[in-house]
């Protein structure tokens, strides 16, 4: 079946720092492709998408890159801030399984430190 | 402002009760989502409706139960026969293929 895989956290970074967390995925057919964010306590919220192959989506500074070729979807931030903190989920969602549920992956935690 | 409300936030449960979480979304979507997550995990469906008066069941739906009686409501009831309840649950809508989730804040169940 459709799965996500993300690299494990946590990952602890310094401020100003380069982040890239990886996300490779397995699907049928042409799923759509998403980065969400957890903050403590909350629920998520979407932090881009790309919806074919080539796309890339971006917003607040990430960037992923719909990559059918290696099947991925690293998210990558050129200079993190101590606000980045929070838990970061790759998710694809494929009509042919399930209603177009989300498949997730278990998650990345990311530190910033000052 | 249009969302997605999930109350309690905060939820008790002693051991062989029921308790229902509710889900409650003003964005006019068709399609809403139980998931579960737990410390460390990715999150996991439980069940899911795209139309009022239908709903599937997702891959842990057991010891779960849930109406779409409404639109705007998809309440989830944990029932008794559900053996290892405490967890964070998250309701979320969506319109179609390709765009954005809405999730709600959350509601965290703690046995007692």
């Amino acid at each position: 079946g459709d799965s996500v895989t993300q690299m494990e956290g946590p990952v602890t970074l310094s401020e100003e720092a380069f982040l890239t967390i990886n996300c490779t995925y397995t699907a049928t057919g042409y799923p759509s492709l998403f980065w969400y964010v957890q903050y403590p306590g909350e629920g998520l919220q979407l932090l881009l998408k790309a919806t074919k192959a080539d796309d890339k989506g971006s917003n607040k500074g990430f960037e992923a890159t719909y990559r059918k070729e290696t099947t991925s979807f690293h998210l990558e931030k050129g200079s993190v801030q101590v606000s980045d903190s929070a838990v970061y989920f790759c998710a694809l969602q494929s009509l042919y399984n399930q209603g177009g549920k989300l498949i997730f992956g278990q998650g990345t935690e990311l530190s910033v430190k000052p | 402002d249009g969302g997605i409300t999930q109350s309690p936030k905060y939820l008790f449960r002693k051991e062989g009760q029921n308790v229902t979480l509710s889900c409650e979304q003003n964005l006019n979507h068709d399609a809403m989502y139980w998931y579960r997550q737990d410390p460390g995990q990715g999150l996991r469906l439980i069940y899911y409706s795209q139309i009022v008066n239908d709903f599937q069941k997702g891959d842990i739906a057991e010891g779960y139960s849930v109406s779409r009686e409404k639109k705007e409501s998809f309440p989830l009831t944990v029932t008794s026969a559900q053996k290892n309840p405490t967890a964070f649950y998250l309701c979320a809508s969506l319109t179609g293929r390709g765009t954005e989730a809405f999730f709600g804040q959350g509601t965290r169940l703690t046995v007692v």
